[in-house]
């Protein structure tokens, strides 16, 4: 079945280390995304990705990085540099501009909490 | 402002009843609508999409207001597996098609 993978699904981490998030889409999407979200809150964008070897920083970038090497893959890092990383971290794929232009189809989520 | 707005409720209602929540969005050239539900902890899920014209999912009816820029969720017959958070989903023409959230409105439906 095609879909998003995201792992690891839980993920503690001291102050100070960086940490890669990896999802993977086999769903041939052109674009993916990563979103955060605090409780309460709604989904913000913190990097897109419509291409491979192209990503653009989202709403809140300062202290995230990512790559896009492969058109199934867009991994997250988040690096020491981001203040308050504790949070849900959700990916997400879709085709722009083709048919039901824009459907999100979402990964299960990664939960990082930050000690 | 914000892009994309919601009222985050919660909206409480007895089982058997009709709710209807909005999203207002700001931006005139938005072209693609959605609504989404996230359960608790989980990542969201598409419910509907919205076309101009209205549409009709079962008990859920959405629609497209342009004029007022504003889409709606109508849910009849609530059930208790309907508790949830709702998410509107917009995405603007221009070439980015990046989609904008809001925040979620949250509906319990209670016995």
């Amino acid at each position: 079945d095609g879909g998003i993978t995201q792992s690891p699904k839980y993920l503690f981490r001291k102050e100070g280390q960086n940490v890669t998030l990896s999802c993977e889409q086999n769903l041939n999407h052109d674009a993916m995304y990563w979103y955060r979200q605090d409780p309460g809150q709604g989904l913000r964008l913190i990097y897109y990705s419509q291409i491979v070897n192209d990503f653009q920083k989202g709403d809140i970038a300062e202290g995230y990085s990512v790559s896009r090497e492969k058109k199934e893959s867009f991994p997250l890092t988040v690096t020491s540099a981001q203040k308050n990383p504790t949070a849900f971290y959700l990916c997400a794929s879709s085709l722009p501009g083709q048919g039901r232009s824009g459907e999100l189809f979402f990964g299960e989520g990664s939960r990082l909490t930050v000690l | 402002r914000k892009e994309v707005e919601q009222d985050p409720g919660p909206f409480n209602v007895p089982e058997g009843a009709t709710v209807a929540f909005n999203c207002t969005y700001s931006n005139s050239a938005s072209q693609s609508f959605f609504w989404y539900r996230q359960d608790c902890r989980k990542e969201p899920k598409l419910l509907m999409s919205v076309y101009s014209s209205g549409n009709e999912d079962g008990r859920f009816t959405a629609q497209l207001n342009r004029a007022s820029q504003y889409i709606s969720l109508l849910i009849r017959d609530s059930k208790l597996s309907d508790s949830a958070t709702y998410l509107c989903v917009v995405i603007s023409s221009g070439g980015s098609y990046i989609p904008t959230f809001g925040r979620g409105t949250s509906l319990i439906v209670h016995p």
